[in-house]
């Protein structure tokens, strides 16, 4: 069975600090996707990132970073220099591949509610 | 880019009545998903939806609610007879059939059941 774990619920900082939230995850298959969704106070599902299993380079976009590492089942999301606007409960996510079928539900974790303080 | 669309953004009802909750997926796609997230609490799968039929449904997803795919562009999600409980955010996701795991999601469609 698929896990997420997000162990930060809630997290505050200063505007301009960087804060990283934390992702862990189970999965018995060895081909699976990883994703974080950012859900601003609208409510809407932003999708930030996809990953899959085979990938474990970082990777950088702007002022985010993802860190992928499959021998702690973690994939860490950073916000450089945070900004108000980057306010927001924060989703990591994992589906797994399965075999054939085409459908795979995908899991979320209970989300890190990151508000950045003026 | 092209995108998921749901209809209405938000939905206020009472209980004991039927909703439909409307999802326009992207036009290539095959799969298709429903989610649901009660207030401050986690996104979780309700169903999947491939060929015309339900491929797998969550302990969620009881007899109150159904799926459709009435023509070649809706994807709707029914509720029988709300209860208070449904009150949520739903999302809608669909996933084209080169890439069946990266699922596409829409804004979703705030149900408020009064």
């Amino acid at each position: 069975a698929q896990k997420v774990t997000q162990a930060q619920t809630e997290i505050s900082v200063v505007e301009k600090e960087d804060v990283t939230l934390d992702c862990v995850y189970e999965t018995r298959d060895t081909t699976y996707y990883l994703f974080w969704y950012k859900q601003p106070p609208s409510g809407e599902l932003v999708f930030l990132i996809r990953r899959n299993s085979f990938d474990e380079q970082n990777e950088i976009s702007g002022r985010y970073s993802w860190n992928f590492q499959k021998s702690t089942s973690s994939f860490n999301f950073t916000i450089t220099a945070s900004q108000v606007v980057d306010s927001a409960v924060y989703f990591c996510a994992l589906s797994e591949a399965g075999y054939g079928g085409g459908y795979q539900k995908v899991t979320f974790g209970i989300g890190t509610k990151l508000q950045v303080i003026p | 880019e092209p995108e998921v669309t749901q209809t209405p953004s938000h939905q206020v009802t009472q209980m004991g009545q039927e909703v439909i909750l409307r999802c326009v997926p992207i036009s290539n796609h095959l799969y298709f998903y429903w989610y649901r997230q009660i207030l401050g609490q986690k996104v979780e799968f309700l169903v999947s939806f491939y060929n015309n039929e339900i491929s797998e449904k969550s302990e969620i997803f009881d007899d109150q609610f159904s799926v459709e795919r009435p023509d070649g562009s809706n994807f709707t999600l029914k509720i029988r007879s709300t209860k208070l409980e449904d009150s949520a955010m739903y999302f809608c996701a669909s996933s084209p059939l080169v890439a069946k795991n990266i699922q596409y999601f829409g804004a979703g469609t705030r149900l408020s059941v009064l």
